[in-house]
């Protein structure tokens, strides 16, 4: 079975600081994990995926096999950043990959 | 706007009713799929096709039934059977299922009294 668990549904911090959003996973072979983003009166849509190691928007997460994390970090937050934000996990079942989400953080960024 | 089209936006049943919630995609997508938003539970897996004239049960398949007949369309039906099914659904496309981005449609919300 795979999980992902989102421990904060609400994060609120200001504009100019650090902000973390916290995933963990389950999962007992190799996960594939993502950040999807839904800013408002917008489709829900990807924003970085770990096997590209990219930074988008500012945005980075790691891989932390050993402590089943994939935590999402900006050094310095902005008011655009206020969204809803899933982690997500793609894993094999019996019929294909599919893809598990979090329960979501809302991200407020104040001014 | 080419891409994934949900409709229609808001959906209004009585209960008892069976309904379908359409989803179309003109992005020549193989696997489509059907989640459940609720708040603070965050997207629950339906339905998902990965060919034509197949699918398979989600983690939440229980009241609901698909079909796909076309690539380009995944309906959801929402059954009299799924004891609580008010909530804001969302489709999504991906061109395959080994871990390729999902495409989401912009959601129904369905409401049932």
């Amino acid at each position: 079975a795979q999980r992902v668990t989102q421990p904060e549904k609400l994060l609120s911090v200001f504009k100019g600081a650090p902000v973390e959003l916290k995933c963990n996973y389950s999962y007992s072979g190799s996960p594939e994990l993502f950040w999807y983003v839904q800013y408002s009166r917008q489709r829900l849509q990807l924003l970085l995926r770990h096997i590209s190691r990219e930074s988008i928007k500012g945005f980075t997460a790691d891989l932390n096999k050993g402590e089943t994390s994939f935590h999402l970090k900006k050094p310095f937050a902005q008011e655009e950043d206020s969204a809803m934000y899933y982690c997500a996990l793609s894993g094999r079942s019996g019929s294909g990959s599919r893809l598990t989400f979090g329960e979501g953080t809302q991200l407020t960024v104040n001014p | 706007d080419g891409g994934i089209t949900q409709s229609p936006k808001y959906l209004f049943r009585k209960e008892g009713q069976n309904v379908t919630l359409s989803c179309e995609q003109n992005l020549n997508h193989d696997a489509m799929y059907w989640y459940r938003q609720d708040p603070g539970q965050g997207l629950r897996l339906i339905y998902y096709s990965q060919i034509v004239n197949d699918f398979q049960k989600g983690d939440i398949a229980e009241g609901y039934s698909v079909s796909r007949e076309k690539k380009e369309s995944f309906p959801l039906t929402v059954t009299s059977a799924q004891k609580n099914p008010t909530a804001f659904y969302l489709c999504a496309s991906s061109i395959g299922t080994d871990i390729s981005p999902l495409h989401f449609g912009n959601g129904t919300r369905l409401t049932v009294t």
